[in-house]
């Protein structure tokens, strides 16, 4: 699976859009790019999964740039309940025999 | 509702002794996993199992155990030969189409172990 290099951390206003970023520059073409984030002492929840298409839902949009080797998850109107690590994940389709790996994921801080 | 539960949340153990970590599922998932954190860190995969009576190890088993006896719960039990157990561990569940197609996994709440 490609790594993937997230800052470590951010801040953000509330009612501010909250634009994290992720690097997976050695993404190849069979590859989905997947967001989770972990809220303090919590499992980490799933937020939004795609490939090369830009991807909304009810939690956040993805963009994934056209050569895949990077992408955007925004939370349009941060609130402070969105104050948790975020990370961005990159596997391939199919392997159902491997769990995700996480790594170290960016620290967003929401600050009222 | 349905969704993981693991026991206990948080659980202190003397050096040399063996402890389990249950976690049980009633969303019907094939999948099963557990996970290590250590603080500041992301998550590791220490075991993880497909179907009941089967598991694979995952890049840290080493100093753990697991058995899958019944779908709905797979069990963790941090032996002695640990190093380093005290740590934040997460079990998850999935069902196998799921991972193969979304990769979305449910997480439980954790369970702290402190090794005194």
């Amino acid at each position: 699976d490609a790594k993937t290099t997230q800052p470590p951390s951010m801040d953000c206003a509330e009612g501010r859009a909250a634009n994290l970023p992720c690097n997976h520059s050695t993404i190849s073409g069979n590859e989905y790019v997947y967001w989770y984030r972990q809220i303090h002492s919590q499992g980490p929840q799933y937020i939004i999964h795609g490939l090369k298409n830009n991807e909304t839902n009810e939690m956040a949009s993805l963009i994934i740039t056209e050569d895949r080797k990077s992408s955007t998850l925004i939370l349009p109107h941060a609130t402070l309940r969105d104050t948790a690590v975020y990370y961005c994940i990159v596997r391939v389709r199919d392997t159902g025999r491997r769990a995700l790996t996480f790594g170290s994921g960016t620290r967003l801080q929401v600050q009222p | 509702d349905g969704g993981i539960t693991q026991s206990p949340k948080y659980l202190f153990r003397k050096e040399g002794q063996n402890v389990t970590l249950s976690c049980e599922q009633n969303l019907n998932h094939d999948a099963m996993y557990w996970y290590r954190q250590d603080p500041g860190q992301g998550l590791r995969l220490i075991y993880y199992s497909q179907i009941v009576n089967d598991f694979q190890k995952g890049d840290i088993a080493e100093g753990y155990s697991v058995s899958r006896e019944k779908k709905e719960s797979f069990p963790l039990t941090v032996t002695s030969a640990q190093k380093n157990p005290t740590a934040f561990y997460l079990c998850a569940s999935s069902t196998v189409v799921a991972v193969r197609n979304t990769g979305e996994l449910f997480f439980g709440e954790g369970s702290r172990l402190t090794v005194l």
